[in-house]
Formats: C-alpha cells, structure tokens, sequence
C-alpha cells in the first residue's frame, strides 16, 4: 500500500530553526509537495520538489532525496505565526496525490 | 478576489437527508478535487474532475456523487448521509492535472452528520 509518515506533533522555540521529516512509499513518484495549515484554515501551499536537492525559499527550504524515499521541510527564523500543521503529500504514478497526516509545529516564546 | 468559494460553511444534518456542498473556481483551472479531513488522517481524496464534463472516483467515494457540467462549478453530493460522513470537506482546484501540482484550496465545509 501507499505510505505517507510524518511525526505527529513537534515543538520548538521561537526564533530556532526546526526540520520536520517525511518518508514515503508510494506506487511512482511525480514529486512531493509542502503544504502549511493554520488550525480552522484551507491549507496553501509551500514547496514542490521533484529532484533530488535542497530547494530554498526564504525561511522556508525543502529537501528530497528519492533513493531514500525521504524529505524534510527547514523553518529557519521561526515566528509565532510558524505554528500550524505542515502536510507532506507525494504524486503518485497515477498523478494522484497521496497524503500525510499533518505534523502540528507549536511554536513557543 | 479570484479563489475558490465553499459553502455552506458549517451544516449540522440528520442522518438519511441529501445535501449538496457547493464549489465555485473563478481561476478557470481544467482539474477540480473533493477532500474529506478527519482528524489524524491526511486529506482523503472522493473525487476528482481532469476537466469538464468529466469525473473521477478517489479514495473514498462511497456515498458521494459529483457532477461538473462547466469549469467554474464542482458540487458534491451526499445522497442520504450518515454519521461517519462527519468531516470537513475541502474543495480544490489546480491549473493542470501534471505540471507542479499546486492546489487551491477553498475554505472548507464543515459538516456534521446526526
């Protein structure tokens, strides 16, 4: 079966830097995506990495390596508005996308 | 302001009634998508339209019907629903079905099942 796992919940400091991490087993591989949820809110999205590399956007940097079926996103600087759920989701060989449940980041002061 | 629009918002419904959430893309996007969020599960997709006049079954679609007569519009529909149709459902649109993907989400329907 197809296999999204992110941890479920993580906390850092504000300020700090934190990397959440996404392993995946899925049938093909179209790239994985970012995507950044406030709590009651639509979620948007973040990064889209198809390569293996680092891609870097601001704050905000997502890695993929493939052979290892495995990414992170790295929130550097971290805010208050930081905290929110972030959802890794990869596109299958069907162009599908396949989800993760959510890693909830709690930023503190 | 160019998006995608749900409604309702939230719907508390009895068990057996039919109810229709409504979604509407201004952004002339082909590919149209049905989430359902439950709590610890990712987004779980029902069903999905490449373009119009088209439909697509997902993950979950038992219970569920859609239609998409033009680009703007992709109702979904529960034709007698039940308690464990209790979710928020999100509404999604992207440009192309192949390119980077990127979806726009709409606010989302919150909808409780009695």
């Amino acid at each position: 079966g197809q296999n999204i796992d992110q941890p479920t919940e993580m906390t850092a400091t504000e300020g700090a830097i934190v990397q959440i991490n996404c392993t995946y087993q899925t049938s093909g591989f179209n790239g994985l995506f970012w995507y950044q949820q406030h709590a009651g809110e639509a979620p948007t999205f973040l990064s889209y990495n198809v390569l293996d590399g680092l891609e870097e956007k601001g704050r905000f940097s997502s890695f993929l390596s493939r052979s290892k079926g495995y990414s992170y996103l790295l929130l550097k600087e971290l805010q208050m508005k930081d905290s929110a759920s972030y959802l890794c989701a990869v596109m299958d060989s069907n162009y599908q996308l396949i989800w993760g449940a959510g890693t909830k980041l709690i930023i503190k002061p | 302001i160019a998006g995608i629009t749900q409604a309702p918002t939230s719907q508390i419904l009895a068990a057996g009634r039919r109810m229709t959430l409504r979604c509407t893309q201004d952004m002339r996007h082909n590919a149209m998508y049905w989430y359902r969020q439950d709590l610890g599960l990712g987004l779980r997709l029902i069903h999905y339209s490449n373009t119009a006049g088209t439909t697509g079954k997902g993950e979950v679609p038992d219970g569920y019907s859609v239609s998409r007569a033009n680009t703007d519009d992709f109702p979904l529909t529960l034709a007698s629903a039940v308690p464990s149709q209790t979710s928020v459902y999100f509404c999604a649109s992207s440009d192309s079905v192949r390119d980077t993907g990127e979806l726009f989400f709409g606010e989302g329907s919150r909808l409780t099942v009695l």
